[in-house]
């Protein structure tokens, strides 16, 4: 079965620096990637997913299938980034998802 | 976009006592509603799949006696923990989608989960 690994629990970086969560799979077929956001206090959503190939709230997230991989990148980090988020997979054919462990982003002033 | 409504956001039980939690799909008919358990700073376990009218779809190392759910319908599901002890307490997740077969995951949204403490 498909997974996903968050190899970091905790990132820590300033406003306006880059960030950049780390997100590999293991899939041997076309891979369906996402990556959920939730905030302080609220549910979990999509933030984006690979084939929409969109830029969300300045985030992006490129495969690479040479690198089984689904980082997801923004230039220039904001407070409001500080969240935990979470690379998704779906599970074989049965469309049901896959979570990493997550990775709990704290943007600093 | 469109709202799951899950109540309640945390209920507290004694060892022994069932707990019903409920999931809704507010503003939009759900076709299939997934269930999911979070521990502290861990990733979501995905517990069961539901679909209006039909019997649930446990995962492996899920009891479904010990959880029971119902989908009556296409706005609701219930997830029962059937004499509740204290390792079962944890944060429940629910999701619910109305996605094509085309894209499943085109409309997929999340409660906003129930902390549920057993004493």
């Amino acid at each position: 079965a498909q997974r996903v690994t968050q190899p970091e629990k905790l990132l820590s970086v300033f406003k306006g620096a880059p960030v950049e969560l780390k997100c590999n799979y293991s899939y041997s077929g076309s891979p369906e990637l996402f990556w959920y956001v939730q905030y302080s206090r609220q549910r979990l959503q999509l933030l984006l997913r690979h084939i929409s190939r969109e830029s969300i709230k300045g985030f992006t997230a490129d495969l690479n299938k040479g690198e089984t991989s689904f980082h997801l990148k923004k230039p220039f980090a904001q407070e409001e980034d500080s969240a935990m988020y979470y690379c998704a997979t779906h599970r074989g054919g049965d469309y049901k998802l896959s979570f990493g462990a997550g990775t709990t982003v704290t943007v600093r002033a | 976009g469109a709202v799951v409504s899950q109540h309640p956001s945390r209920v507290i039980c004694k060892s022994g006592t069932s707990v019903k939690i409920e999931c809704r799909s507010l503003d939009f008919q759900a076709t299939t509603m997934f269930w999911y358990r979070q521990f502290p700073k861990q990733s979501l376990m995905l517990m069961a799949t539901s679909n209006e009218g039909s019997k649930a779809t446990y995962e492996q190392g899920v009891e479904k006696d010990k959880f029971l759910i119902n989908h009556a319908s296409l706005t609701l599901s219930t997830l029962t923990v059937t004499s509740a002890h204290p390792e079962d307490s944890s944060f429940y997740i629910c999701s619910a989608s109305f996605g094509s077969d085309r894209d499943p995951y085109e409309k997929l949204f999340f409660g906003s989960g129930t902390q549920l403490s057993v004493l």
